[in-house]
């Protein structure tokens, strides 16, 4: 079965500071992955997803997150925060196979210090 | 365009009660998801429509609850006989065709809270 794991229910940065959330999957098959973004109050925004097409994946607002097999991880990354950043982050697993449901993993709180 | 939307947006009621919660993906897509969101569980799935396949129902925690699907649109989730733990953001998300890479689009959640 697949899940994933968040390292940093919250994570702390300074406006301007590298922005890094950690996510390592577990899975069996070829994974597909995503990187979903909730601001308060609203549903769930894509940001990026892998589909094995390239390692690098390039999202929305800046961010970027790259799949590493060997780590079995896909971080999320972007180079510099903004206040508008500020959200809650949430790495999930698509399941191959039967109902293609997403898989969650339990999400990073970020806040942007001014 | 539209996107996923969901109503109502609030639904506040007494432990022992049915609540419909309801879903209009967007137009043209044939896949449709109901997850719910806890401080406990965090993002959970709970059911799946996929055009005329018969639902994936792997996700619902007990045998209150119940959905369907009507016209391959609009979506209902019920809840019967409601008790606290039940308390939960409930969103509603749709794909195009609901292959493993199809990005699911969310709507904005029923906020339920049980009495």
């Amino acid at each position: 079965a697949q899940s994933v794991t968040q390292l940093g229910s919250h994570v702390s940065v300074s406006e301007g500071a590298l922005v890094l959330l950690r996510c390592n999957y577990s899975s069996s098959v070829p994974p597909y992955l995503f990187w979903y973004v909730q601001y308060p109050n609203q549903g769930l925004q894509l940001l990026l997803k892998y589909t094995s097409a390239a390692t690098l994946v390039k999202g929305i607002n800046g961010f970027e997150a790259e799949f590493k097999k060997s780590e079995t991880s896909f971080h999320l990354t972007k180079p510099s925060a903004h206040m508008s950043d500020a959200a809650e982050y949430f790495c999930a697993v698509s399941v191959r196979g039967g109902s293609e449901k997403l898989v969650f993993g339990k999400g990073t709180k970020l806040t942007v210090n001014p | 365009g539209a996107g996923v939307s969901q109503s109502p947006s609030n639904k506040v009621t007494e432990k022992g009660k049915d609540v419909e919660l309801r879903c209009d993906p967007i137009s043209g897509h044939t896949a449709l998801y109901w997850y719910r969101q806890s401080l406990g569980q965090g993002l959970e799935f709970l059911i799946y429509f996929q055009g005329n396949s018969a639902p994936d129902k792997s996700g619902l925690p007990s045998d209150r609850f119940s959905a369907e699907r009507t016209g391959g649109s609009v979506s209902t989730l019920t809840i019967q006989r409601t008790q606290q733990e039940d308390s939960a953001v409930y969103l509603c998300a749709s794909s195009l065709s609901g292959g493993a890479v199809d990005t699911q689009y969310f709507g904005p959640g029923t906020r339920l809270t049980v009495l």
